[in-house]
Order: structure tokens, then sequence, then C-alpha cells
């Protein structure tokens, strides 16, 4: 079936440095893939996402790149501060049944 | 942005018994819903597809007599655990895409804590 890997599961950063993400799908008709942060005892919450029409998509701290011939995407976020400590998740939209599968999490540990 | 309201947010209830988690869209119509289970620091695993006017896809290892979905309108899903145990205290999460946008961005509902004694 479909999957979505994610790496690192664990991720520590000094503030102010930048952070990586990187996922990869199995689906080559997928062509949406949401960004969820997800902080403790609360709901995920959509930070970014990117069509398969795109390459790359920015907002303020955040970017997400995707490369559809390798089949993955990556979230960079620069200038981490410590409210971006939190578990990320990846996801990608199945090109057959529109479901969301998701990406087993990172946990970012912002240090001070 | 879009709003889904999940209720109870926590119950406790003794093995054997059944509850029922609500899933509502506020402000938009959602043709399908999404169930996802979450364990402790782990990722959201896709439980079931609730579909509007029809029976649910349940994805493979789910066993659908015993997590039943309904979604009798274009607002409301409802999980229904039945004769809950131990093993099904967990972190239930529903989430919901406005059909009428076509977008594809989903908003979760806050999440339904169950713990089964």
């Amino acid at each position: 079936g479909e999957n979505v890997e994610q790496h690192p599961s664990t991720l520590s950063v000094q503030e102010g440095d930048s952070a990586v993400i990187k996922c990869t799908y199995s689906d080559s008709a997928s062509n949406y893939f949401p960004w969820y942060k997800q902080e403790l005892g609360k709901r995920p919450q959509l930070i970014i996402d990117i069509r398969s029409n795109v390459g790359e998509k920015k907002d303020q701290r955040i970017a997400v790149t995707l490369n559809k011939t390798a089949k993955h995407f990556s979230l960079h976020i620069t200038e981490t501060q410590p409210e971006d400590s939190a578990v990320y998740f990846c996801a990608a939209l199945t090109g057959r049944d529109d479901k969301i599968i998701f990406g087993k999490g990172t946990r970012l540990h912002i240090l001070p | 942005g879009a709003v889904v309201s999940q209720h109870p947010s926590w119950v406790i209830c003794k093995s054997g018994t059944s509850v029922k988690i609500e899933c509502r869209s506020l402000d938009f119509q959602a043709t399908t819903m999404f169930w996802y289970r979450q364990f402790p620091k782990q990722s959201l695993m896709l439980m079931a597809t609730s579909n509007e006017g029809s029976k649910a896809t349940y994805e493979q290892g789910v066993e659908k007599d015993k997590f039943l979905i309904n979604h009798a309108s274009l607002t409301l899903s409802t999980l229904t655990v039945t004769s809950a145990h131990p093993e099904d205290s967990s972190f239930y999460i529903c989430s919901a895409a406005n059909t009428g946008t076509l977008l594809n961005i989903q908003y979760f509902g806050a999440g339904t804590r169950l713990s089964v004694l």
C-alpha cells in the first residue's frame, strides 16, 4: 500500500539555526503534500502545503521543496525559535482514493 | 480557518461498554471525514474514511464491527467503539476537508482521549 517515510525521528538544533525534515512517498500519483505541526496535547495544525505542479513554496521562515521524480519532499525551517519545538508530520494525498497518509513524525527540539 | 469540533475530549469507561465520539465540521460541509488513532509519541494511523450517505471504508487491520462509523450528514460523523477493552485506550482524532473548495486541506478535531478501565 501507499507509504510515507519521514526522517529524522528526532532533531535538535540550536536556536537560530535551520532545521530540515525529509520525507519520501511511494504513490507516484500523489499530488498534494501537507505538513502539520503538533504541539504536546494539541491537534495537528497545517503549517504549509505544496502541490505537485510546483517545486518550492515559502511562507516566512518555513519552506517546502518537492522533487516529483525522486518522490521526496522536505520541510525547511530557518532562524528557528523556541516555539518551533513540536512534532512535525509530513503527509501525502494518495492519487487513487484521496487518503492522507502520514509520516511517523519528527520531534524537533530547539535548544537555547 | 475551518473549524472541526470533536466531542468528547476525554472519556473514561469500563471494559465492555461502548463509547461514541462525534466529529462536526462547524462552518463547512464535508463529504468525507477521516478517523485516526494516535498512540503516545507516534504518528496518526488512518483507521477509516467516513463517507456521507454510504458505508465507511476501513483500513486493513481495523475491525469494522469494533469501530462503527456513521456519517449521517455533511457536517457530522460519529465513531463508536463497541465493547471497549483496555487495548482500545488511545487518542482518537478526526479530520475533514471542505468539499466545496476541493483544496484537500484537512482540518483536525481536537481529539478524544479514551481510557478503558
